[in-house]
């Protein structure tokens, strides 16, 4: 079974930084690797997708990048902003199964 | 882009009766849904794959016959959660695929959830 760690638990950064959210799995037979968001109570919204053949991906201030063969990809966000805010979460998807880290809380303060 | 609709997104129920949650995907078919589960301030933990017209597949740890899954159509799947006790209280959330024949291309759509409250 994929197993999922995400690093650091939790972040507090002033808002105009840029930060890095880790995350790590086990199995790297990983067909792909998405990013979520979710705000409190809420469900999650997809930030990026990686495909298991690329290296990275972007989507405005996000970037994703993806190690495969040491089951490692990293979420950095460049110019932090309060409505960032959230938990963000990391799903390598192993054939048919997604499994979830437990998440990085991010609060950047304004 | 690929919707997913769930319902209701919020219930209180008393312990002992049963609960259903709806799954819809708006404007795609979905062959293949996931059931998660949320507890407070802890990750999601995936319940069962519900596939269109056959069984769903149960994570290990999750009674089947105590979380009732229907996948009747390819815009439809249905969590029961039956005789609720206070401890199945969750968020409970579907995803679906948008294109579930192409692994390498198929990102994963999640609805806004449920918050059970079993009293």
């Amino acid at each position: 079974k994929q197993e999922v760690t995400q690093i650091p638990a939790a972040l507090s950064v002033p808002e105009g930084e840029n930060l890095v959210l880790n995350c790590s799995f086990t199995d790297s037979a990983i067909y792909n690797l998405q990013w979520f968001r979710q705000d409190p109570g809420k469900g999650l919204t997809s930030l990026l997708l990686i495909q298991s053949s690329q290296r990275e991906q972007t989507s405005g201030r996000l970037n994703a990048s993806l190690d495969k063969s040491s089951g490692r990809s990293t979420l950095y966000i460049a110019a932090s902003q309060p409505g960032d805010s959230a938990t963000y979460l990391c799903a390598p998807t192993t054939g048919n199964q997604f499994y979830f880290g437990t998440g990085t809380s991010l609060t950047v303060i304004p | 882009g690929a919707v997913v609709s769930q319902h209701p997104s919020w219930v209180i129920c008393k312990s002992g009766t049963s609960v259903k949650i709806e799954c819809r995907s708006l404007d795609f078919q979905a062959t293949t849904m996931f059931w998660y589960r949320q507890f407070p301030k802890q990750s999601l933990m995936l319940m069962a794959t519900s596939n269109e017209g056959s069984k769903a597949t149960y994570e290990q740890g999750v009674e089947k016959d105590k979380f009732l899954i229907n996948h009747a159509s390819l815009t439809l799947s249905t969590l029961t959660v039956t005789s609720a006790h206070p401890e199945d209280s969750s968020f409970y959330i579907c995803s679906a695929r948008d294109r579930p024949l192409e692994w390498g291309n198929s990102p994963l759509h999640f609805g806004n959830g449920t918050r059970l409250t079993v009293t």
